[in-house]
């Protein structure tokens, strides 16, 4: 089942300018996370915010989480062309003791023009 | 070396073929996952092994078969496969515990003809 929901789906920007993704989910979660995915590859962990944080950065990223909304966002500041790829949000369920049950949301595609 | 390694890139397969995805991982991970993504969809969680024992299966059919036979490696026995089981494969990896990164490995490329 689906977790996340995201917005825009797509997102088409210039190079230099800054780039914002929002998340929803639904249910509790313990911690959400954010991955880029190349056209047809392997996923890339950016960040991982737990649920008792608010704010997290990690180089030219920003991520917030507002579990109160149920939401969270990507803020990707002096964007470059290589960061043309699709996001997503991944909210994580624990089972067990061990492992991380990511569900993902839909994605946002996000084109950088340089 | 943080690195999860998955073969073969491409597969192309007929409706009667077994195959077999595999990936490996030499990080000490205690987890590792399938996943299925269709074409512009989010990746789908398939199975998740925990300590070499199935933890998960998301109700997938049995023509898709994972097997863990160490820590290190992972595998998805393929048989009897649709058109529509046509999908990017990733194989990801966690250390342990309840808020841990997962590492994804390149995925395999599967065409079912």
């Amino acid at each position: 089942s689906q977790q996340g929901e995201e917005d825009p789906q797509a997102l088409s920007i210039q190079e230099g300018e800054n780039a914002t993704m929002n998340c929803s989910y639904k249910t509790s979660i313990n911690n959400l996370q954010w991955y880029r995915q190349n056209s047809g590859r392997g996923l890339v962990h950016l960040i991982l915010i737990r649920s008792n944080e608010r704010e997290k950065h990690s180089g030219r990223l920003r991520v917030t989480l507002d579990t109160s909304k149920k939401s969270s966002s990507l803020l990707i500041t002096a964007s470059r062309a290589a960061d043309t790829a699709s996001y997503f949000c991944a909210t994580g369920e624990a089972f067990e003791a061990y492992g991380n049950k990511l569900v993902f949301g839909a994605g946002t595609i996000l084109r950088v023009k340089s | 070396d943080t690195e999860v390694t998955q073969t073969p890139k491409h597969l192309v397969m007929g409706m009667t073929n077994k195959k077999s995805l595999k990936c490996e991982q030499h990080m000490g991970h205690r987890a590792m996952y399938w996943y299925k993504q269709k074409a512009k969809k989010p990746p789908e969680l398939m199975f998740v092994y925990s300590y070499e024992k199935l933890s998960i299966n998301e109700s997938v059919p049995s023509r898709f078969s994972p097997e863990c036979p160490n820590s290190s490696l992972l595998n998805l026995h393929l048989h009897a496969l649709q058109p529509e089981d046509s999908a990017l494969y990733l194989c990801a990896s966690t250390r342990t515990g309840r808020a841990d990164t997962q590492y994804f490995g390149p995925g395999t490329r599967l065409t079912v003809l």
